[in-house]
Formats: C-alpha cells, structure tokens, sequence
C-alpha cells in the first residue's frame, strides 16, 4: 500500500518546455487535488477532481492543464513552463465525503529556468 | 473568494515555552483542519474541528473553533524540539475546495 506516489521527486525544465506531473493513489479515494507550495503563501489549490471525469479549477488554476480518466491517476500537466512555476507541487487525495482528511504525496520540486 | 490567513507567519520560541497559532477565514466554514509539515517534508493531518466552538486537545496541542466558525486557533503547551515545522489550517465552505492558510512556522530553540 504505497499510498499517495508523485513522480517525479525533482525537475528542471527550461522556459516553455512542456512536462507532466504523475501522482497515483492505491486508497480508492475519490477527490484527488494538486496544490503549489511558495515560501510565505501556503499551499495554494491548482485543481481538484471529486471522481473520474469531473475537474474543476482551483484558486490558481492558470498554466496547468488536468484530466482524470481513472480513480487511481491525476496527472498535472504544464503546457508551456514559466519561472513564475517554480514551486513545490503536492498531489492530496481523500476519500468521498467534505470532512475528510487529505493525504498528501512527497512533492515534486520544480524548477523552470 | 474565501481567503484563509494565519498569524503570526514566523515563530521562534524558547523550549518549554508555549506557542499558539491563529487562523482567519474571509467566510464562514464548513469544517476546519489543521495539519503539520516537517521541514522538507509534506503536511501531516493533525485533527479537524466542526463545531462552533469546539475545543479539542491532543497531549499538548489544543485546538479551537470560533463560535462564528470562522477562526481557530492551535496552542501547544511546553514546545519541544519535535514540535519545529509549519503549521496549516485549512478549511473548505461547504465545497470540496480546501483553502489552506499561509502557514506559522515554529522553531523551537534548545
């Protein structure tokens, strides 16, 4: 049971280099999300799926693309990279239901140059 | 849309001492969370709280909901050096979206 698993654990990408951020969870959970993490915001909500084939924006959704064609996957995908991407990226999941706990995978840690 | 502010943003403290953190919602919440991120690692869940004016405690950490349900506050009682990382409250309206607060970060000195 391996749980929340993100790949990969670090990148470098140069500016408009395209990539796609895997995150796959064991648990059967419903909702999956993506957050961004910069020093002094928080964690910020890019997108979020409460199932297979619904998505939905977050609060800072622009940039990112997502898809959710299975439970277990919610790849996050980013079209053209800019520095302003630079971020540590969280996949969190949990089970249905709004007052569940999120579990969170290790991060990826991007950087655009 | 709803905003989700913590204070203070820095924290250092004596051990021993205590430490407690502020949360400030813009709209009033379903529920609320807190969690824990260790330095380099990734947030924790800690407890969750969904009455108005909950109190709930775990060993040395207290946790409270505002009667208006739309602040919390976290205090731990004598910090210990296992106590460092940042601290996030996260709360959702209603929705499946969770707001995350800012975040305190705690250094407790030895």
């Amino acid at each position: 049971n391996a749980g929340v698993t993100q790949t990969p654990k670090f990148q470098v990408l140069k500016t408009g280099q395209s990539m796609t951020l895997q995150c796959a969870q064991d648990m059967n959970h419903e909702y999956m999300s993506w957050y961004r993490q910069d020093p002094g915001m928080g964690l910020r909500l890019i997108h979020y799926s409460v199932g297979a084939g619904i998505t939905d924006q977050g609060e800072v959704p622009n940039g990112y693309n997502v898809s959710r064609s299975t439970t277990e996957d919610f790849p996050l995908r980013l079209l053209s990279a800019a520095p302003s991407q630079t971020s540590v990226y969280f996949c969190a999941t949990k089970p249905g239901g709004v007052g569940a706990p999120l579990h969170f995978g290790n991060g990826t840690r991007l950087t655009v140059t | 849309g709803q905003q989700v502010m913590q204070i203070p943003q820095y924290q250092h403290v004596q051990e021993g001492e205590d430490f407690t953190t502020y949360c400030n919602s813009s709209t009033t919440l379903s529920n609320i969370q807190w969690y824990k991120q260790r330095p380099g690692g990734h947030p924790v869940f800690l407890i969750q709280l969904v009455k108005s004016g909950e109190v709930k405690k775990q060993k040395r950490l207290t946790f409270q909901f505002g009667e208006a349900k739309k602040n919390s506050s976290l205090h731990i009682t004598a910090t210990q050096t296992t106590d460092v990382g940042t601290y996030f409250c996260a709360g959702t309206s209603g929705t499946y979206k969770y707001i995350f607060g800012t975040g305190t970060r705690l250094k407790v000195l030895a």
